[in-house]
C-alpha cells in the first residue's frame, strides 16, 4: 500500500525553537507538498517541490523553509517557532505537476508554547 | 482571494437521507474538481473528481456536479451514513497546476 509518513503525528514545541517536520513518501512521486490547516481557512499551501533540490514557495511561506535533498523525503523547517505557527501540518505528493489529485500523509499536529 | 468557496461550514443530516456539500469557485480556467474527506487527525482522503468537459460524476454513494456557467459545483451523498461525518474539502486546478482548497465543510450524520 503506497503512502505518505510524516514522521510525528503530535509535537509540543517551545516559542523560538527550530522545529523539523519530515515527510517520506514511497512512490516515488516527482512533486511534493506542505500545507496547513487551521479551522475555517482551510488548507493553505507553505511550500511545493517538484524536484529534488527544488522548491517553490506556496501562498504562505513566511517563518518557513523547507529541504529536498532526496525525492521520497520533504521537510519543512520552522526558523524560530512562535505561537500563531500552532496548527495541524500536513505533506502531500504526487506523480506529475499537471496530474491534480494528491496522497496525504496523516498530518502533524503541532503546538508551539 | 479565495478562487475556491465553501460557504457552509457545517451541514447535519439524519442517516439515510441526502447530504448535500457545496462549492464555488471563481477562476474560470480551472478545470479539474475534486472532493476530498478528512477525518480527525488524519489527513485527506480523496473522495470523486470530474473533469470540466463533464457535468456529472458518479461513484456508488457519491455523485459530483459541475455547473461550468454558474461556477458551482455540488457532492451528493445518499444515502447518508455515520460513517460519512468528516471534514469535506472541494478543490480545483487549472490546466494540471497544483490544487487549490476551499476552506471545508463539516459534515455530520446522525443516527
Amino acid at each position: 500500500d503506497v503512502k505518505v509518513t510524516q514522521s510525528s503525528r503530535y509535537l509540543v514545541k517551545r516559542t523560538g525553537e527550530k522545529v523539523f517536520l519530515e515527510c517520506v513518501q514511497d512512490m516515488d512521486h516527482e512533486n511534493m507538498f506542505w500545507y496547513r490547516q487551521d479551522p475555517g481557512l482551510g488548507l493553505r499551501l507553505i511550500y511545493f517541490s517538484y524536484d529534488v533540490k527544488m522548491k517553490e514557495k506556496g501562498d504562505i511561506p513566511e517563518g518557513y523553509s523547507v529541504s529536498r535533498e532526496k525525492k521520497e523525503r520533504f521537510s519543512l523547517i520552522l526558523e524560530s517557532a512562535s505561537t500563531n505557527q500552532t496548527s495541524m501540518y500536513l505533506c502531500a505528493s504526487n506523480f506529475e505537476y499537471r496530474s491534480g489529485g494528491y496522497t496525504f500523509g496523516s498530518g502533524t499536529r503541532l503546538t508551539v508554547v | 482571494d479565495q478562487q475556491v468557496k465553501q460557504n457552509s461550514p457545517s451541514l447535519s443530516v439524519q442517516e439515510g437521507r441526502i447530504s448535500i456539500l457545496n462549492c464555488d469557485y471563481t477562476n474560470s480556467m480551472f478545470d479539474y474538481f475534486l472532493w476530498y474527506k478528512k477525518y480527525p487527525a488524519e489527513g485527506p482522503t480523496f473522495l470523486i473528481s470530474i473533469s470540466s468537459i463533464k457535468d456529472k460524476n458518479e461513484d456508488g454513494r457519491f455523485t459530483v456536479f459541475l455547473n461550468k456557467s454558474a461556477k458551482h459545483l455540488s457532492l451528493h451523498i445518499v444515502p447518508s451514513q455515520p460513517g460519512d461525518s468528516a471534514v469535506y474539502f472541494c478543490a480545483a486546478s487549472a490546466k494540471g497546476d497544483k490544487l487549490v482548497f476551499g476552506a471545508g465543510t463539516i459534515l455530520r450524520v446522525k443516527s
